[in-house]
């Protein structure tokens, strides 16, 4: 079944630098990534998703990058703000499985002021 | 309109209780979903519902139940639980159809099993 796996699993960044999270992906019929933060005693909210027809997309500070061949992909936060910190997770969703949304581990990012 | 709503928010039960959790969302979304979540764990799948009809079961012990009674509604029903399945629980919706994607969360119920 697909598995994901995240790194790293914490990480702190000085407010203002940039933040890289990666993952990886065990089913190559994979077609969808979103990445979600969850704040302390919320659910998860999405902030961005990519599928598998594109390499690359961005929205404001957020970005993230799609390498099928290598089967992971990147979300690079810009300019972090103390707001920032949360747990963020990425997911894959396999289009041989339509409903099943399967989680990374998890990155706990906290941004120092 | 673009919330999951979810009851109770926390919740206490004994081993022997029989309880449920409810989940409600009024995006007209034909997919709902029941995760757990154990703390610094990501949300782990439990139950997919996809047009009332129950399409991923994640090999869940039969003390959860779930039902999914109409296209807003979900529910968990809980009995004979253990203290290990204190945990948070997750409840989503996602639109069904070409190009589905994002699952909306609702705040999730915080279950302690005494």
């Amino acid at each position: 079944g697909e598995n994901v796996e995240q790194h790293p699993s914490t990480l702190s960044v000085q407010e203002g630098d940039s933040a890289v999270i990666k993952c990886t992906y065990s089913d190559s019929a994979s077609n969808y990534f979103p990445w979600y933060k969850q704040e302390l005693g919320k659910g998860p909210q999405l902030i961005i998703d990519i599928r598998s027809n594109v390499g690359e997309k961005k929205d404001q500070r957020i970005a993230v990058t799609l390498n099928k061949t290598a089967k992971h992909f990147s979300l690079h936060i810009t300019e972090t703000q103390p707001e920032d910190s949360a747990v963020y997770f990425c997911a894959a969703n396999s289009k041989t499985s339509y409903d099943k949304v399967i989680f990374g581990p998890g990155t706990s990012l906290s941004v120092i002021p | 309109d673009t919330e999951v709503t979810q009851t109770p928010k926390h919740l206490v039960m004994g081993m022997t209780n029989k309880k449920s959790l409810k989940c409600e969302q009024h995006m007209g979304h034909r997919a709902m979903y029941w995760y757990k979540q154990k703390a610094k764990k990501p949300p782990e799948l439990m139950f997919v519902y996809s047009y009332e009809k129950l399409s991923i079961n994640e090999s869940v012990p039969s003390r959860f139940s779930p039902e999914c009674p109409n296209s807003s509604l979900l529910n968990l029903h809980l009995h004979a639980l253990q203290p290990e399945d204190s945990a948070l629980y997750l409840c989503a919706s996602r639109r069904r159809g070409e190009n589905t994607g994002e699952l909306f969360f609702g705040e999730g119920s915080r279950l302690t099993v005494l």
